[in-house]
């Protein structure tokens, strides 16, 4: 799997717009990216994925640049609750089971 | 019960003792993961099966033994842990099928605490 490279800290003002970036760029043509947080001492949640298109559901929206070299993760409206350690991580979707491969990550605080 | 769910949410055990975690996903998956995080590191893959049968052994010491009796649980036994076997560890499952491995979904965790 890619590596991937985020900022370990940010911060965010509560209610804002929270982006978080994801430099991928030795991704490959059929590698996902894919978001995951993890609350303090909680199992990794989660949160999109996408492949080339940008995708967005209930919980964030994911931007992915023409060249698939970057990302950023967008929570539209941060809340207190939003504060955790986002994944970026970059992954095939084919070959039997996946070793998902996490990093240190970015820690997002919403500050109010 | 939704999702992947884990006992005990919370465990000390002595370096003597031996105890069992367990983790059972609703989700209709057939491979499923034990991980360990320990403090500021980042999370470290420890096994995996899928279709039951073990794929991956990620240089685990033998006092940690998985068991997995069937595709919606797993069991992680544990016996004469050391004082740094204290972690979070995390189950994990995913669907694969026709040689596409979809995402993972993690468990709360068990945080594990060897005295």
């Amino acid at each position: 799997d890619a590596k991937t490279t985020q900022p370990p800290s940010m911060d965010c003002a509560e209610g804002r717009a929270a982006n978080l970036p994801c430099n991928h760029s030795t991704i490959s043509g059929n590698e996902y990216v894919y978001w995951y947080r993890q609350i303090h001492s909680q199992g990794p949640q989660y949160i999109i994925h996408g492949l080339k298109n940008n995708e967005t559901n209930e919980m964030a929206s994911l931007i992915i640049t023409e060249d698939r070299k970057s990302s950023t993760l967008i929570l539209p409206h941060a809340t207190l609750r939003d504060t955790a350690v986002y994944y970026c991580i970059v992954r095939l979707l084919s070959g039997g089971y996946q070793k998902v491969t996490f990093g240190i990550g970015t820690k997002l605080q919403v500050i109010p | 019960e939704t999702g992947v769910t884990q006992t005990p949410r919370h465990l000390v055990m002595g370096m003597t003792n031996k105890k069992s975690l367990k983790c059972e996903q609703h989700l209709g998956h057939n491979a499923m993961y034990w991980y360990k995080q320990s403090a500021k590191k980042p999370l470290e893959l420890m096994f995996v099966y899928s279709l039951e049968e073990r794929v991956e052994n990620n240089s685990v010491p033998s006092r940690f033994s998985p068991e997995c009796p069937n595709s919606s649980h797993l069991f992680l036994h544990l016996h004469t842990l050391q004082p740094e076997d204290s972690a979070l560890y995390l189950c994990a499952s995913s669907q694969t099928s026709g040689g596409r491995t979809d995402t993972q979904y993690f468990g709360p965790g068990t945080r594990l605490t060897v005295l």
